[in-house]
C-alpha cells in the first residue's frame, strides 16, 4: 500500500519568512496530494491539492509543487503569519475520487512573531 | 458553506461499553469514510463507504466495528466492545462523488476509554 513520508515533524520560522514542508509517497499510481491544516481541538482543513498532471498549483500565499518522477511533493507559505501557526498533515491518493487518504505524519509549524 | 459535523465532540466511556459517534455529511455527498487519530499521531484511514455498502476498510476496523447510514443524512460509528487503545480523535469526512477528489473533514469526537 501507499507509505507517505513527511519532512520536517518540527519548523519554527520569522514571521514574514517562508516555510517549507516536504513530502515523499511510495505508490507511482497516486494521482492526487492534497494539504490539510489542522487546528488544536478541529479537525483537518483541506487548504491546496495537487493532481498529477500539474506541476504546481498556487493560492495567495500557499503554493504546492509536485514532481512525480520524484514521487515527491512540496507545501510552501510565504509572507507567513501568526494565524499560519498549525500541524499540516500531507496526504495521497490513487485512482478515482472514492480512494482512502494515505497521511504523511504532519508538521508542527510555529510562527515566531 | 455546508460542513461535516459531528457529535458528540467528547465521549467518555468505560473499558467493554458501546459508543456510537455520528456525523451528518455534507447534503449531496456520496462517499463517506472514518478516520481516527491517536494523540500525537498522523490521521488513519479505518473505512469508507458508499451506497449502502463499506467499499475498503483497514485492518484497524476489526469485528468490533461497525457503520451504518439509518437515514439520509447520518453516517455512524459504532464500536462494540470498546478497548482502552479505541481512545483517539475520530474523524467524519465526505466526498461529493466519484469524479471528485476533496475529502471534507469534520471537527472530530474526542473518545477517551477509561
Amino acid at each position: 500500500g501507499e507509505n507517505v513520508e513527511q519532512h520536517p515533524s518540527t519548523l519554527s520560522v520569522q514571521e514574514g519568512d517562508s516555510a517549507v514542508i516536504k513530502c515523499t509517497y511510495s505508490d507511482s499510481a497516486s494521482n492526487y496530494f492534497p494539504w490539510y491544516k489542522q487546528e488544536l481541538g478541529k479537525g483537518p482543513q483541506l487548504i491546496i491539492d495537487i493532481r498529477s498532471n500539474v506541476g504546481e498549483k498556487k493560492d495567495q500565499r500557499i503554493a504546492v509543487t509536485l514532481n512525480k518522477t520524484a514521487k515527491h511533493f512540496s507545501l510552501h507559505i510565504t509572507e507567513t503569519q501568526p494565524e499560519d501557526s498549525a500541524v499540516y498533515f500531507c496526504a495521497a491518493h490513487a485512482n478515482f475520487g472514492n480512494e482512502k487518504l494515505t497521511f504523511g505524519t504532519g508538521t508542527r509549524l510555529t510562527i515566531i512573531p | 458553506e455546508p460542513e461535516v459535523t459531528q457529535t458528540p465532540s467528547h465521549q467518555v466511556t468505560q473499558m467493554g461499553q458501546e459508543v456510537i459517534l455520528r456525523c451528518v455529511p455534507i447534503s449531496n455527498h456520496l462517499y463517506f469514510y472514518w478516520y481516527r487519530q491517536i494523540l500525537g499521531q498522523k490521521v488513519e484511514f479505518l473505512v469508507s463507504f458508499y451506497n449502502n455498502e463499506i467499499s475498503e476498510k483497514s485492518e484497524i476496523f476489526d469485528d468490533q466495528f461497525s457503520v451504518e447510514r439509518p437515514d439520509g443524512s447520518n453516517f455512524t460509528l459504532k464500536i462494540r466492545s470498546t478497548k482502552l487503545e479505541d481512545s483517539a480523535m475520530y474523524f467524519c469526512a465526505s466526498v461529493r462523488d466519484r469524479s471528485s477528489y476533496e475529502q471534507y473533514f469534520g471537527p472530530g469526537t474526542r473518545l477517551t476509554v477509561t
